[in-house]
């Protein structure tokens, strides 16, 4: 079975200012997916990063970025120049590749300090 | 295009009572999966729905159960409610092999008293 750990329930972040959101995982698998969502206060999910373990370049959107580390079984998200748009929950997730389940982290609430 | 569509989006029930949701996928998406959402716990995973048959399944109890149309729509019962069932249950839709991004619902709040 697989497992997603985040040991941070709570973090906050000044405007402008960069964090880390760490994420652990445990699997046995070799063939899989990593993923960053995000859920605003009442608004749906929306995924922020995507990493396909065979690839070893961290992937990148804008301001998020990530550090895969596969032996370590790490995949942490690292949001910079944080705006207030950003205070959500951030989920981390494992998906097995193929496949549709996907497992997730109890997530860490993240606040945007103005 | 429209999103994933989840209905009711607020509900309360009593102990015992039955309750029965209801999630549209984006056009084009085939799979459906449904999770649980509580504080503490994360989302857990209840099962997935590709062309009207339950793909996976997650460690939930029998009461929870599920079912999709051949438009893909799908709904999701539970029986004899618990307290402990009240939660945020999410739709999540995609293709019908993912490898990427799921789609998710706005929701339906279950408050069971």
């Amino acid at each position: 079975a697989q497992t997603v750990t985040q040991s941070q329930p709570e973090m906050s972040v000044q405007e402008a200012e960069t964090v880390t959101l760490s994420c652990t995982y445990d699997t046995s698998e070799n063939n899989y997916y990593l993923f960053w969502y995000k859920q605003p206060p009442s608004r749906q999910m929306i995924l922020v990063i995507r990493q396909e373990a065979y690839k070893q370049q961290n992937a990148t959107e804008n301001r998020f970025s990530v550090n895969f580390q596969k032996a370590a079984k790490s995949f942490s998200l690292k949001i910079s120049d944080s705006q207030l748009g950003d205070t959500a929950m951030y989920f981390c997730a494992f998906m097995k590749h193929p496949g549709n389940q996907f497992y997730f982290g109890t997530g860490t609430s993240l606040t945007v300090i103005p | 295009k429209a999103g994933v569509t989840q209905t009711p989006r607020y509900l309360i029930k009593t102990r015992g009572q039955q309750v029965t949701l209801s999630c549209s996928p984006i056009s084009g998406h085939r799979s459906v999966s449904w999770y649980q959402q509580t504080p503490g716990q994360g989302l857990q995973f209840l099962f997935e729905y590709f062309s009207e048959t339950q793909r996976n399944k997650g460690n939930f109890p029998g009461r929870f159960s599920g079912r999709q149309f051949s438009n893909s729509r799908s709904e999701m019962n539970v029986s004899t409610l618990e307290l402990g069932d009240s939660a945020l249950y999410l739709c999540a839709t995609g293709l019908a092999v993912n490898t990427g991004e799921l789609f998710f619902g706005e929701g339906s709040r279950l408050t069971v008293l």
